[in-house]
């Protein structure tokens, strides 16, 4: 089966400046998250949908980052305007009912 | 909150060498565990998930063990090549609450000399 898809695979942005991600999950997979991982560091949640219904944004700072998912299958994730420390690599992942959660190529973000 | 840890945080060996590579987790109520291993500049790639009712799971040279009762997880590689070269991610879901997101450790940057 086709894994997680992600685009684009590296993106460099001047602060400021806002950039959008994208995710097509494994077919038939309900769940869908988006992770942020900043060098040296695993990965932190940044926000888990359930079909098109948010589960948890808690860590997503909302007043820079946006995510939605029509329609329950792609996922779009977006920086509006970006600050130097959103430099990372932003990966998704999905998962089906119990499953393990299956994660895509990732994006690398720089932001100068 | 849980919280994991994984030592060391960075390791060398020779080529042909076996080594163990080490998780620990605070709560130990989790429903199972997850070793991934991450190639620069890369996404990561599920090497074995170990349910919580499991003490071993093995994979070809990969074995990772779980004692609940102790927060602990090991990966064990036998006979280390150099394209085991990597970083090596323990995770687990969180457990109760809405979200089952997984909670990661900072990983172990594992180096195989030829």
């Amino acid at each position: 089966e086709a894994g997680v898809a992600q685009s684009p695979r590296y993106k460099i942005i001047e602060k400021r400046q806002s950039v959008a991600f994208w995710c097509n999950p494994i077919s038939g997979h309900a769940t869908l998250y988006w992770y942020q991982q900043i060098l040296g560091q695993g990965p932190k949640l940044l926000i888990q949908f359930q079909n098109n219904g948010v589960v948890d944004d808690s860590q997503l700072p909302k007043d820079r980052f946006s995510a939605e998912r029509l329609k329950g299958v792609d996922s779009t994730l977006k920086i509006q305007p970006a600050k130097l420390e959103d430099s990372a690599v932003y990966l998704c992942a999905s998962s089906s009912a119990g499953s393990a959660q299956y994660f895509g190529p990732g994006t690398r973000l720089t932001v100068t | 909150k849980q919280e994991v840890t994984q030592i060391p945080a960075a390791l060398s060996v020779p080529e042909g060498e076996n080594l163990v590579l080490n998780c620990s987790f605070t709560d130990s109520a989790i429903y199972n565990l997850q070793w991934f291993r991450q190639d620069p500049g890369k996404g990561l790639t599920s090497l074995l998930l170990i349910q919580s009712s499991q003490r071993e799971q093995t994979s070809g040279r990969l074995n990772a063990s779980l004692d609940k009762s102790s927060g602990r997880s090991t990966l064990y590689i036998a006979a280390s090549q150099p394209g085991d070269s990597a970083t090596y991610l323990c995770a687990v879901p969180n457990y109760g609450g809405a979200t089952n997101k997984l909670i990661f450790g900072t990983g172990t940057l594992l180096a195989v000399q030829p």
